[in-house]
């Protein structure tokens, strides 16, 4: 079965504790992007990475790191957390990003107090 | 600036009616237009793709229409399910040498027995 798992599915930390987000799909995409979900706005890209060791910036990757050692993975790394990544995060992966469907993990809420 | 634009925010409706989402979008230069549906606490899932030359696509009781000279699309529902209650998402493409895929905020529908 097709499968992108992120774990945790919930995460409640304090804030400067570093923690990881991971996200493994199975389905040998080459691409893979991060998103958060925040009440009353779109989806927002974090990180994407076309390929394995190949990473790019989104639209809000202040605070954000990730890396692409292997096709498979694609962890979102938090160095330093702060209340306002407070937030529903994503990970997606796809064959052909602009023109075939995302696959989305089931997400993972995290809390920082 | 590219947008994508959807209403209403939300909307109830009770079983077995039918609905249409609207969406729309200022993107360029435009590639496709997708709609997804997100339940709660899941990622979401995608419904269609359209192409610019596309104006019709149907999943199930899920029909999407696009007009690309008004870059207007909707998404109806028909006889709606309890199941159908969700956020509905739509996303658009945009490509040629500036690729990106822009994200509404969603419409949460709620359908009532």
């Amino acid at each position: 079965e097709a499968q992108v798992t992120q774990n945790p599915r919930y995460l409640i930390t304090v804030t400067g504790k570093k923690l990881t987000v991971t996200c493994s799909q199975n389905m040998n995409h080459e691409y893979m992007s991060w998103y958060r979900q925040d009440p009353g706005l779109g989806l927002r890209q974090i990180y994407y990475s076309m390929n394995v060791e190949v990473t790019d910036k989104g639209d809000v990757p202040e605070g954000y790191k990730v890396s692409r050692k292997e096709k498979r993975n694609f962890p979102l790394i938090l160095e330093s957390p702060s209340p306002n990544q407070t937030s529903l995060y994503f990970c997606a992966t796809s064959v052909a990003p602009y023109n075939s469907p995302l696959h989305f993990g089931n997400g993972t809420r995290l809390t920082v107090t | 600036k590219n947008q994508v634009e959807q209403s209403p925010q939300s909307l109830i409706i009770l079983e077995g009616k039918n609905c249409t989402l609207q969406c729309n979008y200022t993107v360029s230069p435009f590639s496709n237009l997708r709609w997804y549906k997100q339940d709660t606490g899941r990622g979401p899932v995608s419904l269609t793709i359209m192409t610019f030359s596309e104006n019709t696509k149907s999943n199930g009781r899920y029909t999407a229409t696009l007009d690309a000279d008004t870059k207007q699309s909707s998404l109806h529902i028909t006889a709606s399910q309890l199941s159908d209650s969700a956020s509905y998402i739509c996303v658009v493409s945009a490509t040629g040498g500036y690729n990106k895929l822009i994200f509404g905020a969603g419409t949460r529908l709620a359908v009532h027995p």
